[in-house]
């Protein structure tokens, strides 16, 4: 089985610009969790989304915003990007299992964004 | 609500010693529990987890934890560190309710030759 693709694996954008950001999970899984890592916050938790709705949102403003497609694909977009958004994207597939929760998840490499 | 903490973001041991990392959580119900690692400029893997079954658990690359709810702990171990183990270590908590996976701060594990 292919594992989790994230693309692209490495970005620059400068400030006030938008970004998207696509995952594509293992084949089958219908959940799909993002994060935010950074040296200093750790791994924050985004937003997650199971078949196309979303499930559950962490404490980011509305300018980090996310979708599912019907084939469980999923991007996120942030706007007006500023400096403080360079991290490491990852995005997590999970099966959702048989009561939709998630268990354990598999991630991808992640996209480098870096805000100048 | 689920909550995790790591001890010690920075751990050294040396090559064929004990490895102990270590990690309390907290939760309202009874939790799912996770240890990933991950490596430089690579995305999280899934060493081992805790699902209400064993409470010693072992995973892959010779790693097991260990749950006692008495201590709300779930601390890594692996009896002889190799090189190939230096890496970023993070213990991760799921409440039986809410889906979100709640990860800790990360220890990253160096071995010393």
């Amino acid at each position: 089985k292919a594992g989790v693709t994230q693309t692209p694996r490495y970005l620059i954008k400068t400030r006030g610009q938008q970004v998207t950001l696509s995952c594509s999970p293992i084949s089958g899984h219908r959940s799909v969790s993002w994060y935010q890592q950074t040296p200093g916050q750790g791994l924050q938790f985004l937003f997650e989304y199971f078949s196309e709705t979303q499930r559950n949102k962490g404490n980011f403003p509305g300018r980090f915003s996310g979708r599912q497609f019907s084939n469980s694909r999923s991007e996120m977009n942030v706007s007006t990007l500023e400096l403080g958004d360079s991290a490491l994207y990852l995005c997590a597939s999970s099966s959702g299992g048989t009561s939709g929760r998630s268990h354990e998840q598999y991630f991808g490499p992640g996209t480098r964004l870096t805000v100048t | 609500a689920q909550s995790v903490t790591q001890l010690g973001s920075h751990v050294s041991v040396s090559e064929g010693a004990l490895v102990l990392l270590r990690c309390n959580y907290s939760s309202s119900v009874p939790p799912y529990l996770f240890w990933y690692v991950q490596y430089p400029n690579q995305g999280l893997q899934l060493l081992l987890k805790y699902t209400s079954a064993a409470t010693l658990v072992k995973g892959i690359n010779g790693f097991e934890a260990e749950f006692k709810k008495s201590e709300t702990s779930f601390h890594l171990t692996k009896p002889s560190a190799h090189m190939s183990d230096a890496a970023e270590y993070f213990c991760a908590v799921s409440g039986n309710r809410d889906d979100k996976i709640i990860f800790g701060k990360g220890t990253r594990l160096h071995i010393l030759p």
